[in-house]
């Protein structure tokens, strides 16, 4: 079983629909990042969370630590939002990622 | 800051040949971490350094890989010889971390995509 483990693994949706990418992990975690990569494209770092919330545009990344548990949302999403959408944990005291299997979002427009 | 710098961006080869792949992270981050991405696998790590020193190269997959980071700037990552399934992209990743078990966030590099032939 992987430490880490995201739901969906692929999700389709209309322009604007409001969308949520889950994440659960089962290690003891420094802190929870979500990261996104395009199609062929590099990897960007959208957040890294350890309790709480954090916005960034119509991105918004919420963590649970008691429930071990992540969602990355997404509003008002566009096209362009089209993506592989990965969250990962870094350990305490052991900065390394572990990477869940990702989550490809197709917005149609 | 010009991010994470690696090169090449992409490399064909023989099987059989040996590869280098570069990577110059962040000024100022003092951890460095090589990933390797799959269809099948995923992302996975290969090994990653604190200080230039290697803390953990457990995923490395065999002696065929090597790793060096020979200073704070630079680091390689080397397959030799190379084989069809070291086929994939290659990531280098910076970030820099504080001994109280704090981590900052990551900065990717653009990939090396490597086909080996």
């Amino acid at each position: 079983k992987n430490e880490v483990e995201q739901s969906p693994q692929n999700l389709t949706a209309q322009e604007g629909e409001f969308i949520t990418i889950n994440c659960s992990y089962s290690v003891g975690i420094s802190a929870l990042h979500w990261l996104q990569q395009h199609p062929g494209g590099g990897i960007v770092s959208l957040f890294m969370l350890s309790s709480g919330k954090k916005k960034h545009g119509r991105l918004i990344a919420t963590i649970n630590i008691q429930e071990k548990h992540s969602s990355l949302h997404i509003t008002a999403s566009h096209p362009r939002d089209s993506a592989v959408y990965i969250c990962a944990a870094s350990n305490f005291g052991n900065e390394k990622l572990t990477f869940g299997t990702g989550t490809r979002l197709t917005i149609i427009p | 800051d010009a991010g994470v710098i690696q090169s090449p961006r992409h490399e064909v080869t023989e099987m059989g040949q040996e590869v280098t792949l570069r990577c110059k992270p962040i000024s100022g981050h003092n951890s460095l971490f090589w990933y390797r991405q799959t269809m099948m696998r995923g992302l996975e790590l290969l090994i990653y350094f604190n200080n230039n020193v290697p803390i953990d190269d457990s995923g490395m997959p065999e002696d065929r890989f090597s790793a060096k980071m020979p200073n704070a700037s630079f680091s390689t990552l080397k397959i030799q010889p190379s084989e069809p399934r070291d086929s994939a992209v290659y990531f280098c990743a910076s970030t820099s971390y504080k001994r109280q078990g704090v981590n900052y966030g990551y900065t990717f590099g653009s990939g090396t995509r490597l086909t080996v032939v």
